[in-house]
């Protein structure tokens, strides 16, 4: 089945100690997200990748950093986690970005604690 | 500033019955609004949608009314099913550029036999 994976699904890290979250698919659409998703809030868009091409919101704090070296995969990288940055991580891909196609396809999600 | 509110963080309803969850957004600029599903250790998946242009759409038992005057949406839910126990998120775009999605906090169903 086509499907968006994010590995892994538990992540635990120490304060201030890269880490670094994955996300595949194998439904080849053209854009990735990564949403932060704190207890009891919504979503929230950090960045996202049009093909190559990377929108970071502009809120999303430069501790976060994406790559996406290529259709499938796409990493996210937080450089010095704080006790804030603990969160559940969902990936998400659609076709592409506008209103017809606009049904985004989730992954199950990567809970990061910060210890 | 949250632009998309789902004010009823959870609800409870008795299999059969209809479910009615409920959205309210600020920003006059978007035209188009999802209801998303989640399942414990699941991501959300998409379930309805509406543009601006229609006030009604309807998916077997699923229906999202939106009333833009208002600002708000609902999806309705009947009959409604155990099966349906899940976490419903709202979210909206505006068709200017990048359509990003903007989410709701999420309203938790709970069905019961």
């Amino acid at each position: 089945d086509a499907m968006v994976i994010q590995n892994p699904r538990y992540q635990v890290t120490q304060f201030g100690k890269p880490v670094t979250l994955s996300c595949s698919q194998t439904l080849n659409h053209n854009v990735m997200y990564w949403y932060q998703q704190k207890s009891s809030q919504a979503p929230k868009l950090l960045f996202h990748y049009y093909d190559k091409d990377f929108n970071n919101e502009a809120d999303t704090p430069d501790n976060f950093q994406s790559r996406r070296p290529n259709t499938s995969f796409c990493f996210l990288d937080i450089r010095s986690p704080g006790l804030g940055d603990a969160a559940m991580y969902l990936c998400a891909t659609s076709r592409d970005a506008s209103a017809l196609s606009y049904e985004q396809y989730f992954g199950p999600g990567t809970r990061l604690t910060v210890t | 500033d949250q632009q998309v509110k789902q004010n009823s963080p959870s609800l409870s309803v008795q299999e059969g019955r209809i479910s009615i969850l409920n959205c309210d957004y600020t920003n006059s600029m978007f035209d188009y609004f999802l209801w998303y599903k989640k399942y414990p250790a699941e991501g959300p998946t998409f379930l309805i949608s509406i543009s601006s242009i229609k006030d009604k759409n309807e998916d077997g038992r699923f229906t999202v009314f939106l009333n833009k005057s208002a600002k708000h949406l609902s999806l309705h839910i009947v009959p409604s099913q155990p099966g349906d126990s899940a976490v419903y998120f709202c979210a909206a775009s505006s068709n200017t550029g990048f359509q990003k999605l903007v989410f709701g906090t999420g309203t938790r169903l709970l069905v019961s036999p």
